[in-house]
């Protein structure tokens, strides 16, 4: 069974700082990949999505990069965090056959910014 | 801009009782999904319906699309205090998902 793992659970970060957050996949191959921030009491906003190795799609201009180094590995970066990074991030992913559309997320990663 | 808008924002009910949910959406689909939020954890996949289905049911779910109002509803029968928890609607194209502010449903023992 396919399973997504995602580091660390919380973080506290003072402004300016850098940041690494990383989305595993385990028991899939070739997987569409996404990261999406949502704020307290609010929908979920796309940040980026990957349907393959080194192929990233960015949907919200800002301060935020991600990388695709290995088929399932997903990462969030930041070379310097604002105030307004703060949030809970989660990672997900989709099967990369043509017709699949659920998408399943991982537990999730609170980064307070101070 | 958000593709769902779901209805209510917020719904308190009593254990046992049925919890109604809808969902509008703007643009044309091929599918509209529904997913589940226990606080401070990940969302969790409940139901997919697509374009040329008008009623869906998995457990005790039951969503209904009518593509001609651009909207869903999902419907939650004898609603248990493990149902408490918020409710997205989701529309998207191939790849991508637009979800909703969702509905943060209470249902109290």
């Amino acid at each position: 069974s396919q399973t997504i793992h995602q580091w660390p659970a919380t973080l506290v970060q003072p402004v300016g700082s850098p940041l690494s957050l990383e989305c595993t996949v385990e028991g899939t191959s070739n997987p569409n990949l996404y990261w999406y921030r949502q704020a307290a009491g609010r929908g979920l906003q796309l940040l980026f999505y990957s349907v393959g190795i080194g192929q990233i799609s960015s949907e919200v201009p800002q301060n935020l990069s991600a990388s695709r180094p290995q088929d399932r590995q997903f990462i969030l970066s930041s070379k310097k965090l604002l105030l307004s990074d703060s949030g809970f991030y989660l990672c997900a992913w989709r099967p990369g056959t043509v017709g699949s559309y659920e998408q399943y997320f991982g537990p999730g990663t609170r980064l307070t910014v101070t | 801009s958000q593709q769902g808008e779901e209805d209510p924002q917020a719904l308190s009910i009593q254990e046992g009782e049925n919890a109604t949910m809808n969902c509008s959406y703007k643009t044309s689909i091929n599918n509209l999904q529904w997913y589940r939020q226990n606080s401070g954890r990940g969302l969790v996949h409940l139901i997919l319906i697509r374009s040329n289905e008008r009623e869906k049911h998995s457990g005790r779910l039951r969503v209904t699309l009518d593509t001609s109002k651009k909207s869903s509803s999902l419907l939650i029968t004898a609603s248990r205090a493990a149902d408490t928890a918020s409710y997205f609607c989701a529309t998207g194209s191939n790849y991508k998902l637009t979800f909703g502010k969702g509905t943060l449903l209470t249902v109290n023992p």
